[in-house]
């Protein structure tokens, strides 16, 4: 059972205001990912983190920034949201450690923000 | 570049019925290969995987897929469906880096 977590669940937000997702895991996992979602879709990569003090951008070019000082944290910000932020945004971890790196991902439940 | 495709959006099965979902994916060497499911309101699931050997993978809840390389293909399979099995399935592909996701399979169950 994997144990990531991520708050707040659902946020119902103003255009304009600053905004982080927290996501947390205890596996002690290296690599963890941000993905946006929205209905009907695939998934898309935003932002993912080797290490700490390691960022890269994703596929999906995002608005967001992200950080990772300790290794079970990775927050999620945005400076001012708008209206097109308005998706579901998921955190996921995976364990890169102990021979062959095989990306099995751990997700969390979600943060589902909508931006009015 | 890597991608995956599932060329269903939307499958209806009755309760105790068969399932099938397809899954082709494009990938330049040996792809890993991943089914997870999503319930509503909720992050994915792993179901199972694929890295080597038996082409027939067992995951959770009674799932199982197939890895045909000839075909490109990740087909997930089931024998009998319960209503609970009613979520979003989705297909992945990737090495050591970054995961593809498909746009995902949603399965409705009736009575």
């Amino acid at each position: 059972e994997a144990d990531i977590y991520q708050t707040p669940r659902y946020l119902v937000i103003g255009t304009g205001k600053k905004i982080t997702l927290e996501c947390s895991q205890t596996m002690g996992h290296d690599k963890m990912y941000w993905y946006q979602q929205d209905p009907g879709m695939e998934l898309h990569l935003i932002h993912y983190s080797y290490g700490v003090n390691s960022t890269e951008k994703g596929d999906l070019s995002s608005e967001s920034t992200v950080s990772r000082i300790r290794t079970e944290h990775f927050p999620l910000t945005l400076e001012s949201a708008r209206p097109s932020h308005t998706s579901q945004y998921l955190c996921a971890s995976s364990d890169q450690t102990g021979g062959i790196a095989k990306n099995i991902q751990y997700f969390g439940a979600g943060t589902r923000l909508s931006v009015l | 570049a890597q991608s995956v495709t599932q060329p269903d959006i939307h499958i209806t099965v009755s309760e105790g019925a068969s399932l099938e979902l397809r899954c082709n994916y494009s990938y330049g060497a040996t792809p890993y290969l991943f089914w997870y499911v999503q319930s509503p309101g909720q992050g994915l699931q792993l179901l199972l995987k694929y890295f080597s050997g038996d082409t027939l993978v067992q995951g959770i809840k009674g799932f199982e897929a197939e890895f045909k390389r000839s075909q490109s293909s990740f087909n997930l399979r089931k024998p009998s469906v319960h209503w609970s099995d009613a979520a979003e399935y989705f297909c992945a592909v990737g090495g050591n880096e970054k995961l593809t996701f498909g746009t995902g399979t949603r399965l409705t169950i009736i009575p």
